[in-house]
Parts: C-alpha cells; structure tokens; sequence
C-alpha cells in the first residue's frame, strides 16, 4: 500500500543553526504534500505546502522542497528558535486520502 | 474562522466499557475525518466523510468502532466495547473539499485511556 516515509525521528540543533526533514512517498499519483507541527497536546498544525507543480516554496523562516521524479520532499528550517520545538509531520495526497509520516521530534536548544 | 471543536478532552475508562467522542467542522466543510494517533506515531485514518456520506472506512475496526456524520455537519465517533489497545488521541479534521489539495484542519483531540 501507499506509504510515507519520514527521517530523522528525532532531531536535537542549537538555536539558530538549520535543521531539515526529508520524506520519501510511494503513491505516484501524489499530488499535493503539507507539512504539519504538533506541540504538545494540541492538534497538528499547517505550516506550509506545496503542489506537485512547484518545485520549491518559502514563507519566512520555513521553506519547502519538492523532487516529484526521485519522489522525495523536504522541511527546511532556518535560524531555529526554541519554539521550534515539536513534532514535525510530513504527508503526501493521492487519490483523495492523506497518508502521513510517522513524525519528526525537533528539539531546539537554547 | 472558528476551528475545529472536539469534546470531550480527555476520557478514561476501563476496557469493554463504551466511549463517545463529537466532532464540530469548520463551517463550510464538506469533508470530514477522524483519526487515530498512537503516541509516538502519525494520525491513521479511520474514516472519511464527504457531506453525510462515507467515502472511506477501510481501516474502521467495524466490530467495535462506528461512525456517523447524519445532517453533514457535526459528527460523532463510538467505541463498543474499548479494548486496551484502543488508548490514543482521537483527532478530527475538516477540509473545505475533498481531494485537490484541499488542506486539513485538525482540531485539538481526545485523550482517551483504556485500563
């Protein structure tokens, strides 16, 4: 079946440094990929997406990457701040079903 | 814009004892979800509802879990009977349409715990 497969499971960078997340997804017929943020005990969270016809986007601090040959995406984060940290999720569309990564948990340190 | 309801919070009960939980969309949303996230892992749909119809309840354990959205707006989620491995959060999400790309909105969940 369709899968999304999500690395590192868990990602410790100092305050201010990058950090990056990288998704792999199976279903060809994916077509739109969102990111997500949970903190804790809250719902997750839209930070930013992009579709299958744009190759990068950026909104500040975030920025996106897609490669729809190689089928991976990934989650850059620049100048990271303590509250930064949560549990990051990728996830791919495909035919009307969202299938998500397993998470990230980014810690930020001070 | 109002986001998405869910009560109650949290709910603990012991095993094969029944559980309710209720889901308020965004207004306008047509499509609803519920899903299930074991911690430490992503959200796993359980079911799809596009208006007041079911478009996808492949991973629903329809044994024991049922579903139902009946005027398309609100809906609600049971658990009969709860087993120990039911203990999660039970998260619900609207879209304003399904497919295209159509972002989902999460609302906060319900912790529940089975003893």
């Amino acid at each position: 079946g369709e899968n999304v497969e999500q690395h590192p499971s868990t990602l410790s960078v100092q305050e201010g440094d990058s950090a990056v997340i990288k998704c792999t997804y199976s279903d060809s017929a994916s077509n739109y990929f969102p990111w997500y943020k949970q903190e804790l005990g809250k719902g997750p969270q839209l930070i930013i997406d992009i579709r299958s016809n744009v190759g990068e986007k950026k909104d500040q601090r975030i920025a996106v990457t897609l490669n729809k040959t190689a089928k991976h995406f990934s989650l850059h984060i620049t100048e990271t701040q303590p509250e930064d940290s949560a549990v990051y999720f990728c996830a791919a569309e495909g035919t009307y079903k969202y299938i998500f990564g397993t998470g990230t948990r980014l810690k930020v340190l001070a | 814009e109002a986001g998405v309801a869910q009560s109650p919070r949290y709910k603990i009960i012991e095993k094969r004892q029944s559980v309710a939980f209720w889901c308020n969309p965004i207004s306008g949303h047509a499509t609803l979800y519920w899903y299930q996230q074991i911690l430490g892992q992503g959200p796993k749909l359980l079911i799809q509802f596009q208006n007041n119809g079911v478009v996808d309840d492949s991973q629903l354990p329809k044994d024991r879990f049922s579903a139902e959205r009946l005027k398309g707006v609100d809906s609600t989620l049971k658990i009969q009977p709860a087993k120990l491995e039911d203990s999660a959060v039970y998260l619900c999400a609207s879209s304003y349409r399904q497919g295209l790309g159509s972002p989902l909105h999460f609302g906060n969940g319900t912790r529940l715990t089975v003893t």
